[in-house]
């Protein structure tokens, strides 16, 4: 079955400077790929997702990039501030559209 | 319009009873995926409904079982409870085409 494996585990990073979190995922038949963001004590929300038949996508400060190839995905958020820190969470579904997440990305933005 | 509804938020059980979690999912939706998280393991697939049908499992013993019906809304029972089975149960509901899971508040579970 599809497994995801998430880096860095923890970020931090000045505000408004770049913050990146890759992804990698094993089932080449994977085509959909979200990102959630679960701020403490609250459910997990969409941010932002892709599919694999597009490379890239971006909305305002946020992106996604997905490298079918080597079957990696990275979430890409610019001038972060500090309302950004939470944790990050990618996912992706297998052909079976069971939806995997990685381990999560603890963001911190310091002020 | 309403989103996804957990219902109870949070429950205290003791070693060896069983749980019932509901899941409300978004009106439309057809799919609902049940997920545990702890602060150690993230968020682990348990099971996901489609249509009153078991449509996908994750690697939970057979303690934990779900269900899905007419309606959509969907439980998920956990049968001689554990220590380890305190954590947040989340589910997500999703539109027939499997994009855009939304999440629901979760329910709390602590085992005593």
């Amino acid at each position: 079955g599809e497994n995801v494996e998430q880096h860095p585990s923890t970020l931090s990073v000045q505000e408004g400077d770049s913050a990146v979190i890759k992804c990698t995922y094993s089932d080449s038949a994977s085509n959909y790929f979200p990102w959630y963001k679960q701020e403490l004590g609250k459910r997990p929300q969409l941010i932002i997702d892709i599919r694999s038949n597009v490379g890239e996508k971006k909305d305002q400060r946020i992106a996604v990039t997905l490298n079918k190839t080597a079957k990696h995905f990275s979430l890409h958020i610019t001038e972060t501030q500090p309302e950004d820190s939470a944790v990050y969470f990618c996912a992706a579904t297998d052909s079976s559209y069971k939806l995997i997440f990685g381990s999560g990305t603890r963001l911190l933005v310091r002020p | 319009k309403a989103g996804v509804t957990q219902t109870p938020r949070y429950l205290i059980k003791t070693r060896g009873q069983q749980v019932t979690l509901s899941c409300s999912p978004i009106s439309g939706h057809r799919s609902v995926s049940w997920y545990q998280q702890t602060p150690g393991q993230g968020l682990q697939f348990l099971f996901e409904y489609f249509s009153e049908t078991q449509r996908n499992k994750g690697n939970f013993p057979g303690r934990f079982s779900g269900r899905q019906f007419s309606n959509s809304r969907s439980e998920m029972n956990v049968s001689t409870l554990e220590l380890g089975d305190s954590a947040l149960y989340l589910c997500a509901s999703s539109s027939t085409d499997g994009y855009g899971y939304t999440f629901g508040s979760g329910t709390r579970l602590t085992v005593v």
